[in-house]
């Protein structure tokens, strides 16, 4: 049974840059033909795709947050992580990492991370 | 206009059927796209339920109970959830999603309110 857990600082300031790593349990990050996605979720809002990496390194990342977004992988640790620059208040949300079994179709997902952002 | 479109809320009784609706922007096909719906009860993280192309291309995520189905109306450009039977643990937020120009896209959600 694969299982994902988040894991990075609850609070960010302004400004400055939001970590998250995930870590992958129960099989490979490389086996099989997944992505492995990023999503947020604002308090009593609906949910936010932020981007994808292959194993290999290719991403796909939301338009509207592209030009501050950096997903990695780092296999031989089993973990891909996300980095979001130039934080907001509009940030702050719980971001959930995802097994991505095909494009929008997130079958595993990790129990979420609050992250907010304040000074 | 937002890519995906989901009325806020949806009422029903113990036992009735559901129907949600996710309308795809004018100028985007539904006939082209895979429709994926998610159920998210409060507190909890998202659950996959299924997915739906044509009668030829659906699939039901694991555990999924068959009460949960997928369609398309062609006439109003709209993927549709239907649930059977409905319970009152069925109360939850439903969100469809599609891949849309190399993005996934959500729909603002929908609240299922059983009573």
């Amino acid at each position: 049974q694969v299982q994902l857990q988040e894991s990075g600082p609850g609070l960010v300031k302004p400004s400055q840059t939001l970590s998250l790593t995930c870590t992958v349990s129960g099989g490979s990050i490389s086996s099989g033909s997944y992505y492995w996605s990023w999503i947020r979720q604002p308090a009593g809002k609906g949910l936010e795709w932020i981007g994808r990496i292959y194993t290999s390194g290719s991403t796909n990342y939301n338009p509207s947050l592209k030009s501050r977004v950096t997903i990695s992988v780092d296999t031989s640790k089993n973990q891909f992580s996300l980095k979001l620059s130039s934080v907001t208040a509009a940030d702050t949300a719980v971001y959930y990492c995802a097994r991505d079994k095909s494009p929008g179709e997130f079958d595993y997902w990790g129990q979420g991370t609050l992250v907010t952002v304040s000074s | 206009q937002p890519v995906l479109t989901q009325p806020t809320s949806l009422s029903a009784s113990p036992g009735a059927s559901a129907r949600f609706t996710c309308t795809l922007r004018s100028g985007i096909n539904v006939g082209t796209y895979r429709i994926y719906w998610y159920q998210q009860k409060p507190g909890s993280l998202p659950r996959y339920l299924l997915r739906y192309k044509s009668d030829s291309d659906k699939q039901q995520g694991s555990g999924v109970p068959s009460r949960f189905s997928g369609s398309k109306d062609a006439s109003t450009n709209a993927g549709l959830l239907l649930i059977s039977g409905l319970q009152s643990e069925d109360e939850a937020d439903y969100y469809c999603a599609i891949w849309y120009s190399s993005t996934v896209v959500f729909g603002g959600g929908t609240k299922l309110t059983v009573l």
